[in-house]
């Protein structure tokens, strides 16, 4: 079976600071990977997807990039954190083909002081 | 106007109770429904998943989805304390893969024993 395992749970980087979170799925080849935000009490917001080694499509300007160096890991990162990238990230996966539901890890959990 | 809407809540009921979630939307192109469980400090579980028109059961959760009023309910049986969780609608219009998911922005439901 398929399983998305995200990491760290819970971060506090201090502002300006730089920012890796990664995601890793086993169980599946060539999935689409997703990175979203959940602010409180809100939706979902897509940051970016990937359908592919090195294709990273971004739905929104931002502070934030996104890499996917091998076909089951997709990395968020920033440079310097701003006091507004705290937020609840979810990375989430789903297969190729039309209308496929998405697939999510257990979030990661970002403070920024 | 928000694409999808979806009542935050908090929707209260006793143990036993029969539970109705609803999400109204205005995108006509939207094709796939999901309904989505999320538990406090947890990424979204999929509970559902339903193309086009109709109904669909798994045990005690029943997903319909009425396309001619945008409309999407999820009805959980004989709701046990286990049940308390926010609820995220979502849907898409076709190929996941290249399109996110519109989310609702969650209902919280807390289920009293």
């Amino acid at each position: 079976s398929q399983t998305i395992h995200q990491w760290p749970a819970t971060l506090v980087q201090p502002v300006g600071s730089p920012l890796s979170l990664e995601c890793t799925v086993e169980g599946t080849s060539n999935p689409n990977l997703y990175w979203y935000r959940q602010a409180a009490g809100r939706g979902l917001q897509l940051l970016f997807y990937s359908v592919g080694i090195g294709q990273i499509s971004s739905e929104v300007p931002q502070n934030l990039s996104a890499s996917r160096p091998q076909d089951r890991q997709f990395i968020l990162s920033s440079k310097k954190l701003l006091l507004s990238d705290s937020g609840f990230y979810l990375c989430a996966w789903s297969p190729t083909g039309v209308g496929q539901p998405q697939h999510f890890g257990d979030g990661t959990r970002l403070s920024i002081l | 106007q928000k694409e999808v809407e979806q009542d935050p809540g908090p929707l209260s009921v006793p143990e036993g109770a029969i539970v109705s979630l609803n999400c109204t939307y205005s995108n006509s192109a939207f094709q796939y429904f999901m309904w989505y469980r999320q538990y406090s400090r947890k990424g979204p579980e999929l509970l559902m998943y339903t193309y086009s028109s109709g109904n669909k059961e798994d045990g005690r959760f029943t997903a319909q989805v009425d396309k001619s009023s945008k409309y999407i309910s999820l009805f959980i049986r004989d709701s046990q304390p286990s049940d308390s969780a926010t609820y995220l609608c979502a849907m898409s219009e076709g190929d996941t893969g290249r399109r996110a998911l519109t989310f609702g922005s969650g209902t919280r439901l807390q289920v009293q024993p």
